[in-house]
């Protein structure tokens, strides 16, 4: 079964960090774009981050840039996002996610097919 | 950045109702778009991408339709496991950006 499993989430003082992990299981993430999504308390989804397959493009959110850093290792099929200088209005809950190419050649379009459960991630003094 | 405006915010309809959900974006958008249904708890499921392509194993009864800047998510006979929260998302350009969310309800 494919699936992927967050974890690292917790509770965190506003300005500390939290690495978040996703773990693969059920197929290899090499040749998958990968991203994060989150969703604070009762609101919507916000999409956060990307990284290709080979990790050289990576793609953020106006308000994580500079704070965030997405990153995967293929050998051990799992997907982070370091998170740095955390805000009380980062509290929620984040997801990873598994993109599947569309278009044509060079003309790549992303969409997000397999969605893991979420870690939740609670910053608050 | 793109904004995704999904109307109503809430709807609600009785088991056997057809249901139509709009999608506008600010700028175009060819057909970059994906809908997903959320259930409270729940990770969000793709339905369809490519503003009308079916995700394998979704029901028939659901369908997308649209390009450019207006976008439809219709249900043709709504059943109780329908009953969600549903999302639109443009993935033309980064960021990538949801609709803020339409929850059907039962009438």
């Amino acid at each position: 079964e494919v699936q992927l499993v967050e974890s690292g989430g917790g509770l965190v003082q506003p300005g500390g960090s939290l690495r978040l992990s996703c773990a693969a299981s059920g197929f290899t993430i090499i040749g998958y774009s990968m991203n994060w999504v989150r969703q604070a308390p009762g609101k919507g989804l916000e999409w956060v981050s990307y990284i290709s397959s080979n990790s050289e493009i990576t793609h953020y959110a106006d308000s994580e840039k500079g704070r965030f850093t997405i990153s995967r290792d293929n050998d051990k099929n799992s997907l982070y996002l370091q998170m740095n200088s955390l805000r009380d209005t980062d509290t929620a809950v984040y997801y990873c996610a598994r993109a599947l190419p569309s278009g044509r050649f060079l003309e790549w379009y992303y969409y997000m097919d397999v969605w893991g459960k979420g870690t939740t991630v609670t910053v608050s003094s | 950045d793109i904004q995704m405006t999904q109307s109503p915010s809430i709807l609600s309809a009785s088991v056997g109702g057809r249901v139509t959900i709009t999608c506008r974006a600010s700028h175009s958008i060819s057909r970059w778009l994906a809908w997903y249904q959320q259930k409270a708890g729940k990770a969000p499921k793709l339905l369809i991408y490519d503003a009308s392509i079916l995700e394998s194993g979704v029901p028939s009864r659901f369908s997308g339709g649209g390009s450019g800047t207006e976008f439809t998510l219709t249900i043709s006979s709504l059943q109780p496991d329908d009953f969600a929260t549903y999302y639109c998302q443009q993935y033309n350009s980064y960021p990538w950006t949801f609709g803020q969310g339409t929850k059907v309800e039962i009438k």
